[in-house]
């Protein structure tokens, strides 16, 4: 079945470091993939998104690249903050049928001035 | 624009209890689903609706029922708590198109309901 796979956290940082949250995939058609953030007491909300091959999703310096040929969509940001620390998770939906999203486990982000 | 509403945020069951989880959207979306969150587990899907009148399970059903009241609101019910129904819950929203596939189904999110099962 669909499904996906990301990096186990959790990941610590210190601030202005670069982040890599990796994520691979496997589904049986051509699915759109995404992050989503939960920062802590709150829902999930969408981060980025794209929606076929060599796309490049991006939102507040992060960016991710779906990448057909290793099934991957790897998160990344140049300089995080402190503010950053949260649980990301990546996603995909697959088109046609329900859409429905299934997601990785998550991945917990602190950040440390 | 309150988004995805969830009551109540926290609860505590007893083993046998029945209790009912809302959930209501002024989006005017389409599709509506719950996930339960675990650790270690992330999301799991337990029902979906992916349009008013009609429901599918998802990954997680057992123990569950739900009701799409209406467009703008869904409901999760438990009948019998268990133990490991102890859980986060969440409400999601999409605006998704009957008969037509978008590509990128977003999902707006309520803020959760912590259930503790005793």
């Amino acid at each position: 079945g669909d499904s996906v796979t990301q990096m186990e956290g959790p990941v610590t940082l210190s601030e202005e470091a670069f982040l890599t949250i990796n994520c691979t995939y496997t589904a049986t058609g051509y699915p759109s993939l995404f992050w989503y953030v939960q920062y802590p007491g709150e829902g999930l909300q969408l981060l980025l998104k794209a929606t076929k091959a060599d796309d490049k999703g991006s939102n507040k310096g992060f960016e991710a690249t779906y990448r057909k040929e290793t099934t991957s969509f790897h998160l990344e940001k140049g300089s995080v903050q402190v503010s950053d620390s949260a649980v990301y998770f990546c996603a995909l939906s697959i088109k046609g049928g329900s859409e429905k999203l299934v997601f990785g486990k998550g991945t917990k982000l602190t950040v440390n001035p | 624009n309150a988004g995805v509403t969830q009551t109540p945020k926290f609860q505590v069951l007893k083993t046998g209890q029945s209790m009912t989880l809302q959930c209501a959207q002024d989006m005017n979306h389409n599709s509506m689903y719950w996930y339960r969150q675990d650790p270690g587990m992330g999301l799991r899907l337990i029902y979906y609706s992916a349009s008013e009148g009609t429901t599918d399970k998802g990954e997680v059903p057992n123990g569950y029922n739900v009701s799409r009241l209406n467009k703008r609101e869904f409901s999760l019910r438990l009948e019998s708590a268990a133990p490991s129904q102890t859980s986060v819950y969440f409400c999601a929203s999409s605006l998704r198109s009957d008969g037509f596939t978008s590509g990128a189904n977003v999902l707006t999110f309520g803020a959760g309901s912590r259930l503790t099962v005793l």
